[in-house]
């Protein structure tokens, strides 16, 4: 069974420009979600959807950012324009649906390292 | 609030020696899972073991073992004989029954030398 895929694995984009990072979730996994670790801070939840809709954007750190999940199977992540301080890694992971909140564990891409110049 | 303490920044211990990573947590909730992730210098983040806050016996696996205590609020993770190979960064990370969201420590870089 293939796992949480990501791409591009790296990408390096001068600031003001756009950058759309795609996820493929586990096969079969409603649920799916976006994270990132900035330089040497903790790894900070951005969003999760169940399916195709948005259940938590609490996370977003503002309206640059843009998540969709159309059809409810992959997942992209626009930053428009992008700033300095959004190089990092952004993680995404999946998990099937139990209906109880955090009693799913969370399968783990490897991750896109955004760097902005 | 929620929160996940891993003090250690970095450990680094040489190869055979057994190893402890703390993880202190905080949380209001009376159900919740805590989540170890390994992530070696490839970058992704491994599953290592979810644990439910009602069940609070040590698990074992292999040369692996976790000791979850609820009376400190601590999930620790225990490495013995350790290898070359277990050079990662290890996450602790907590969620809620009532909630999606995982809640990182900082992560402990382990370093195993020959």
């Amino acid at each position: 069974e293939a796992g949480v895929t990501q791409f591009p694995s790296h990408s390096v984009i001068e600031k003001g420009q756009t950058v759309t990072l795609r996820c493929d979730p586990i096969s079969g996994h409603d649920n799916l979600y976006w994270y990132r670790r900035v330089m040497g801070k903790e790894i900070k939840f951005l969003l999760h959807f169940v399916k195709e809709s948005k259940q938590d954007e609490s996370g977003m750190p503002n309206n640059r950012f843009l998540a969709e999940r159309t059809g409810g199977t992959y997942s992209t992540l626009k930053v428009q324009p992008a700033e300095l301080e959004d190089s990092g890694v952004y993680f995404c992971a999946s998990s099937q649906d139990s209906g109880r909140g955090g009693t799913d564990t969370q399968y783990f891409g490897p991750g896109t390292r955004l760097t902005v110049l | 609030a929620q929160k996940v303490t891993q003090a250690q920044t970095e450990i680094s211990v040489v190869e055979k020696e057994d190893v402890t990573l703390d993880c202190v947590y905080e949380t209001r909730d009376t159900t919740y899972y805590l989540f170890w992730y390994k992530q070696p210098p490839s970058g992704e983040l491994v599953f290592l073991i979810r644990r439910n806050s009602f069940d609070e016996q040590n698990e074992i696996s292999g040369r692996y073992s976790w000791n979850f205590q609820k009376s400190t609020s601590s999930f620790n993770f225990t490495i013995t004989a350790s290898q070359v190979v277990d050079s990662a960064v290890y996450f602790c990370a907590l969620s809620e029954d009532s909630n999606y969201q995982l809640i990182w420590g900082a992560g402990t870089k382990l370093i195993i030398k020959p």
